[in-house]
């Protein structure tokens, strides 16, 4: 059990565009969704935590206009980039928890999005 | 921003030889230590979560200790395996979780 789905796993677009990037718990009800960056060679940085129903919490230094996130049922949170821009190239990756009491994150496979 | 430091940041090992590495991590605001293992391409997968002082939890060849006073944690793999071949994350949580940067082990036939 605990399986977080993410799509798409690499999307390409151009700068100036937006991609949104879906994060799917499968087969639990996730209280919580998380949404990280990770760049090459660096460890995982949480960009926002989102609970369902709520506005996200977005960490210090990361744009909550530029990084849109929706988390609109206990299954679903989705991570829009708007107006991509080539620095936005990263590896993003969300994770969810069970909540009561299970602290554990469960990750999905994670988006790999280049902006050219 | 935590400082949670792994090391080394990459090991080769020889199938059938035992290995460990270390995290790091602050002393002081402390609620667990996670450990995960990443392959690629695929979703990183939790192997522990440790709370206390003096912890160690084991996963068939796989194992862990944790010291909170000195902020470290080592992960051992015993008789490896290539299928052990992968990233391994620890995370410190206060109230959110941070990373170390993973150590990769590769493990040759």
């Amino acid at each position: 059990g605990a399986v977080v789905s993410q799509h798409p796993s690499r999307v390409i677009c151009k700068s100036g565009t937006s991609v949104k990037i879906e994060c799917r718990s499968l087969d639990f009800q996730a209280t919580t969704m998380f949404w990280y960056r990770q760049f090459p060679k660096q460890s995982l940085m949480l960009m926002a935590t989102s609970n369902e129903g709520s506005k996200a919490t977005y960490e210090q230094g990361v744009e909550k206009d530029k990084f849109l996130i929706n988390h609109a049922s206990l299954t679903l949170s989705t991570l829009t980039v708007t107006s991509a821009h080539p620095e936005d190239s990263s590896f993003y990756i969300c994770s969810a928890t069970r909540g009561a009491g299970d602290y554990e994150q469960y990750f999905g496979p994670g988006t790999r999005l280049t902006v050219t | 921003i935590l400082n949670v430091e792994q090391s080394p940041q990459s090991l080769h090992v020889q199938e059938g030889d035992s290995t460990n590495f270390t995290c790091s991590f602050p002393s002081s605001n402390f609620y667990a230590l996670h450990w995960y293992r990443w392959e690629t391409a695929k979703s990183p997968e939790a192997l522990f979560v440790m709370t206390l002082n003096g912890d160690e939890k084991k996963k068939g060849r796989i194992s862990a200790t944790l010291n909170t006073k000195e902020g470290y944690s080592y992960l051992y793999i015993k008789g490896s395996q290539p299928e052990d071949s992968a990233t391994y994350l620890c995370a410190f949580r206060d109230y959110k979780l941070s990373f170390g940067a993973g150590t990769t082990v590769t493990v040759r036939a």
